[in-house]
């Protein structure tokens, strides 16, 4: 069966530190990837999707990057993180047009 | 901006009543799906309707989606205090390639015991 880890679970970090958000999928080959941002009782706000290994399309430009160095791996990054940065980041994965399959978050806090 | 909207907003209901979300969106999709989120939880994927079905059923759940109206709802019948969560609805807009999902803002749900 397939599953998604994030890591870490939550994470404090001052304002101009940098940001490095992992994700990875078992059990299933070529899925798509998804980055996206909860703010707080908000709905989803896609920030980048991937089709395959260093292929990243950015849905909202920012100060955050993405990069997808092996098939089931998705990284989110900045070099220096803001205050609107904060929210909770959900990694998802899917196939094609059916369901996304979501990880269990990172709530990040910037100071 | 593509977005869904769920409505509404916030929903109070009692044990036992049924719980009814909407959700609008506006462009033609290929399909539209329901989630569930938990407070502080990733979200869960609840049932799929595609553009060619009128309702669908899973369990207590029920969707229905009306395309001349661009709408959709989720029916939660006979609620329970464990479906206390935040319900999204999500479109998969005609578009080419592998299109992302567009989620709405979502319906909390409270069902008090």
């Amino acid at each position: 069966s397939q599953t998604i880890h994030q890591w870490p679970a939550t994470l404090v970090q001052p304002v101009g530190s940098p940001l490095s958000l992992e994700c990875t999928v078992e059990g299933t080959s070529n899925p798509n990837l998804y980055w996206y941002r909860q703010a707080a009782g908000r709905g989803l706000q896609l920030l980048f999707y991937s089709v395959g290994i260093g292929q990243i399309s950015s849905e909202v430009p920012q100060n955050l990057s993405a990069s997808r160095p092996q098939d089931r791996q998705f990284i989110l990054s900045s070099k220096k993180l803001l205050l609107s940065d904060s929210g909770f980041y959900l990694c998802a994965w899917g196939t094609g047009r059916s369901e996304q399959f979501f990880g269990p978050g990172t709530r990040l806090t910037v100071l | 901006s593509q977005q869904g909207e769920e409505d509404p907003q916030a929903l109070s209901i009692q044990e036992g009543e049924n719980a009814t979300m909407n959700c609008s969106y506006k462009t033609s999709i290929n399909n539209l799906q329901w989630y569930r989120q938990n407070s502080g939880r990733g979200l869960v994927h609840l049932i799929l309707i595609r553009s060619n079905e009128r309702e669908k059923h899973s369990g207590r759940l029920r969707v229905t989606l009306d395309t001349s109206k661009k709408s959709s709802s989720l029916l939660i019948t006979a609620s329970r205090a464990a479906d206390t969560a935040s319900y999204f609805c999500a479109t998969d807009y005609l578009a080419s390639g592998n299109t992302p999902l567009v989620f709405g803002k979502g319906t909390r749900l409270s069902v008090i015991a």
